[in-house]
């Protein structure tokens, strides 16, 4: 079955403490990225990447880092979590070309007391 | 760079009744627009999308929608609503630069008994 699997699904963290959040396909996608979700803002990118080794800021980069060492992982990583990164984290994965469409993990409900 | 508008960020109909989710984009090139739907504690799923060709698309669970080019519009519909379709849609634009999508703020919907 073509999935996209996130992992933890719920994290409660504090302040400071380094954290990351796992992401694989198993669609051989080229293209990943990471969202957060916030009431009324809808989807925001954080980071995207192209392909293995190829990674790129999104629209609220701050505070986070990924890698894509393998084509099918994209773990997102928060160096010093702060309150503010309390919110609901997508990881998507899609093929090459415009008109593909993402394929969205469950998601991680993260909070940062 | 694209931009998605989703008028009334809460939408609420009576069971039986017609459903209209209400999209627009801004877009120099021709869009790829799709429209996603995210159940309570889900991640987000597909109902449809558009690419080329016919401009009324036929998506899961009964919706539909209509790519307007002179309206930038592409408004989703259902002609009857049910109780399950309660959930929160997303409108989202590609504009053929693989790694972007651009959502909308989304749309709550509420269908009563």
């Amino acid at each position: 079955e073509a999935q996209v699997t996130q992992n933890p699904r719920y994290l409660i963290t504090v302040t400071g403490k380094k954290l990351t959040v796992t992401c694989s396909q198993n669609m051989n996608h080229e293209y990943m990225s990471w969202y957060r979700q916030d009431p009324g803002l809808g989807l925001r990118q954080i980071y995207y990447s192209m392909n293995v080794e190829v990674t790129d800021k999104g629209d609220v980069p701050e505070g986070y880092k990924v890698s894509r060492k393998e084509k099918r992982n994209f773990p997102l990583i928060l160096e010093s979590p702060s309150p503010n990164q309390t919110s609901l984290y997508f990881c998507a994965s899609r093929g090459m070309g415009g008109g593909t469409e993402a394929f969205f993990g469950q998601g991680t409900r993260l909070t940062v007391v | 760079a694209q931009s998605v508008t989703q008028l009334g960020s809460h939408v609420s109909v009576s069971e039986g009744a017609l459903v209209l989710l209400r999209c627009n984009y801004s877009s120099s090139v021709p869009p790829y627009l799709f429209w996603y739907v995210q159940y309570p504690n889900q991640g987000l799923q597909l109902l449809l999308k558009y690419t080329t060709g016919a401009t009324l698309v036929k998506g899961i669970n009964g919706f539909e929608a209509e790519f307007k080019k002179s309206e930038t519009s592409f408004h989703l519909t259902k002609p009857s609503a049910h109780m399950s379709d309660a959930a929160e849609y997303f409108c989202a634009v590609s504009d053929g630069n693989f790694n972007k999508f651009y959502f909308g703020s989304g749309t709550k919907l509420n269908v009563k008994p």
